[in-house]
């Protein structure tokens, strides 16, 4: 496997399920993402995890749960949904280049997306 | 704020047409741009990035861009379109990145559907 991997690629749940997207990267990147792609509006970045560690929860409601276990590996648990959450979710990766000043430029790596449509 | 627009929601060109997709951002800082193309059902492909220098840059698939910070614009072109790449199209930009906080963070515009004519 290369590149970003996401399962599943079509998700159907009730509001009352719990399921979850699962996200692997095969670069050895040091950052994932999730990104929600509804249709009409720009992508929305949801969480950043750098080292693993989450940097950025982007005012996200709680039924969305992320999960980081180690670098490669990305999870978003999902429970009690409303429709309004059906859209496309993408995962993505970077390497993050630690400079002198702690900076770099942020080249994302997307994976397929999973789709999710809640009844 | 930082932003970006794509003015064009659907653009339609006849193969073999030339393509130009546009994109103008607002940003703070030293922009990182970016294009990117997402395929029915799939992910989103980096088609070309700028950083610096040389503010004409060359993508895959004979996509080009050109950075024109007066106008803070950074338009995608490419000469002779292909109906394979019927397809979207996103820009975005972003800054230096520092660790454990959101600056680089890519911000996308909307999206350009892209149809091309047989």
């Amino acid at each position: 496997e290369t590149g970003v991997t996401q399962t599943p690629r079509h998700l159907v749940m009730g509001m009352t399920n719990k399921k979850s997207l699962k996200c692997e990267q095969h670069l050895g990147h040091n950052a994932m993402y999730w990104y929600k792609q509804s249709a009409k509006k720009p992508l929305e970045l949801m969480f950043v995890y750098n080292f693993k560690e989450q940097t950025e929860n982007n005012s996200v409601p709680s039924r969305f749960s992320p999960e980081c276990p180690n670098s490669s590996h990305l999870f978003l648990h999902l429970h009690t949904l409303q429709p309004e959450d059906s859209a496309l979710y993408l995962c993505a990766s970077s390497q993050v280049r630690l400079g002198s000043n702690r900076s770099g430029a942020n080249v994302l790596t997307f994976g397929a997306g999973s789709r999710l449509t809640v009844l | 704020a930082q932003s970006v627009t794509q003015p064009d929601i659907h653009i339609t060109v006849s193969e073999g047409a030339s393509l130009e997709l546009r994109c103008n951002y607002s940003y703070g800082a030293t922009p990182y741009l970016f294009w990117y193309v997402q395929s029915p059902g799939q992910g989103l492909q980096l088609l070309l990035k700028y950083f610096s220098g040389d503010t004409l840059v060359q993508g895959i698939k004979g996509f080009e861009a050109e950075f024109k910070r007066s106008q803070s614009s950074f338009n995608l072109r490419k000469p002779s379109v292909h109906w394979s790449d019927a397809a979207e199209y996103f820009c975005a930009v972003g800054g230096l990145r520092n660790y454990g906080g959101s600056q680089g963070n890519l911000i996308f515009g909307k999206g350009t559907k892209l149809s091309v004519k047989p």
